[in-house]
């Protein structure tokens, strides 16, 4: 059964606190991203990988890290350096290419600080 | 500011009649999707126009793309109750490698 899947559903956090948001893949897709999404908002890119091993800043990178250790994995760290983490948080992989960069998304991780 | 943008934001109508939905761009594209999101979940792939297409069908959608105007338009035939969600059109800029989107359309079919 292929896809992407993303854990946990809900996380909460302390100010203060780092956390990490997990995504796997089974697509075999060289390409993944994360991207965060605010209420009644489009989708923002975070970081984005296009082969194991190397990653580039999104738009919005500041606070966060990440790391692709796997073809597979693409977790996302969450730092205390984010000074607003609360948010919706969408993981995506795809194979690079000029005219295919459809993207398959995870379900979400809604990250909630305290 | 966004690559595209999406009108009208918010779109209300009775179940079987058609929705429309527009989305305008700034800079020369690849192409150009549409993902639907149904409300606290991950994004679904619709449909990719690229930028020598302008028109193309999948069931009960119809894309049209007029790279002259940098707009897009996305019309759901028919409208059901499960359509309910909402609509991003998202794209690919020339020389880049990523996909840039806007900030949707929330429609609501109505029973």
């Amino acid at each position: 059964d292929g896809g992407i899947t993303q854990s946990p559903k809900y996380l909460f956090r302390k100010e203060g606190q780092n956390v990490t948001l997990s995504c796997e893949q089974n697509l075999n897709h060289d390409a993944m991203y994360w991207y965060r999404q605010d209420p009644g908002q489009g989708l923002r890119l975070i970081y984005y990988s296009q082969i194991v091993n190397d990653f580039q800043k999104g738009d919005i990178a500041e606070g966060y890290s990440v790391s692709r250790e796997k073809k597979e994995s693409f977790p996302l760290t969450v730092t205390s350096a984010q000074k607003n983490p609360t948010a919706f948080y969408l993981c995506a992989s795809g194979i690079p290419g000029r005219f295919t960069d459809t993207q398959y998304f995870g379900p979400g991780t809604r990250l909630t600080v305290l | 500011s966004q690559q595209g943008e999406e009108d009208p934001q918010a779109l209300s109508i009775q179940e079987g009649e058609n929705a429309t939905m527009n989305c305008s761009y700034k800079t020369s594209i690849n192409n150009l999707q549409w993902y639907r999101q149904n409300s606290g979940r991950g994004l679904v792939h619709l449909i990719l126009i690229r930028s020598n297409e302008r028109e193309k069908h999948s069931g009960r959608l119809r894309v049209t793309l007029d790279t002259s105007k940098k707009s897009s338009s996305l019309l759901i035939t028919a409208s059901r109750a499960a359509d309910t969600a909402s609509y991003f059109c998202a794209t690919v800029v020339q020389g880049a490698q990523k996909l840039v989107f806007g900030q949707g359309t929330r429609l609501t079919i109505n029973p």
